[in-house]
């Protein structure tokens, strides 16, 4: 079955650890996309790739950092400068061919004791 | 700057009834698409139905629609025969022509159908 995976689905870490969560697609897509959703709120995006080995920031990238090594894979980092990392985070992809459609995995839900 | 507006945080209906979630979006691309996504309390994210701007015809999927006036900059999704199994978080969203597809988020609307 294609699609997109994120892992873990419930992530606890200390206040002041840097922590990172997977997202990995087989849907042969080109573009990568991180989103993250706070309660009760849409979604805003953090970082975004395009091509292999190359990513710009989106709306609120401080604090985050990616890399995009492979195609299939977009890992997130979230860092102890991120001030209030608690939040539920969504991987997404798409074609760059494909206008119409940016599938989502199920995300990660992080919470920073 | 693109902008999407979901004026309605709740709405409550009868099961088997229609029901229209609004949207409103400001942008200056004059090539752009609009989505909807719906998000059950599992989280994830699922892709209901996209209308492009130059598209001639409302975009339909199964119950959905939506109902685009791109004078009005409205795109809103229209739900006919509303099942129990649609209550949840519904987002409009929209992308620009530039660049990647990144996708700018409404706040959601939280839709209950009542048996």
């Amino acid at each position: 079955d294609g699609g997109i995976t994120q892992s873990p689905k419930y992530l606890f870490r200390k206040e002041g650890q840097n922590v990172t969560l997977s997202c990995e697609q087989n849907l042969n897509h080109d573009a990568m996309y991180w989103y993250r959703q706070d309660p009760g709120q849409g979604l805003r995006l953090i970082y975004y790739s395009q091509i292999v080995n190359d990513f710009q920031k989106g709306d609120i990238a401080e604090g985050y950092s990616v890399s995009r090594e492979k195609k299939e894979s977009f890992p997130l980092t979230v860092t102890s400068a991120q001030k209030n990392p608690t939040a539920f985070y969504l991987c997404a992809s798409n074609s760059v061919s494909s206008y119409n459609e940016q599938f989502f995995g199920p995300g990660t839900r992080l919470t920073v004791l | 700057a693109q902008k999407i507006t979901q004026t309605q945080p709740g709405m409550f209906v009868q099961e088997k009834e229609a029901v229209t979630l609004d949207c409103t979006y400001d942008t200056s691309d004059p090539s752009y698409g609009l989505f909807w996504y719906k998000q059950p309390s599992s989280g994830e994210m699922i892709f209901l139905i996209y209308q492009g701007s130059y598209d001639q015809q409302n975009a339909t999927e199964g119950r959905y629609s939506l109902n685009f006036q791109k004078a009005r900059k409205s795109a809103n999704l229209v739900i006919s025969a509303s099942q129990l199994g649609d209550s949840a978080m519904y987002f409009c969203a929209m992308r620009g022509a530039q660049g990647a597809q990144k996708l700018v988020f409404g706040q959601g609307t939280r839709l209950t159908i009542n048996p």
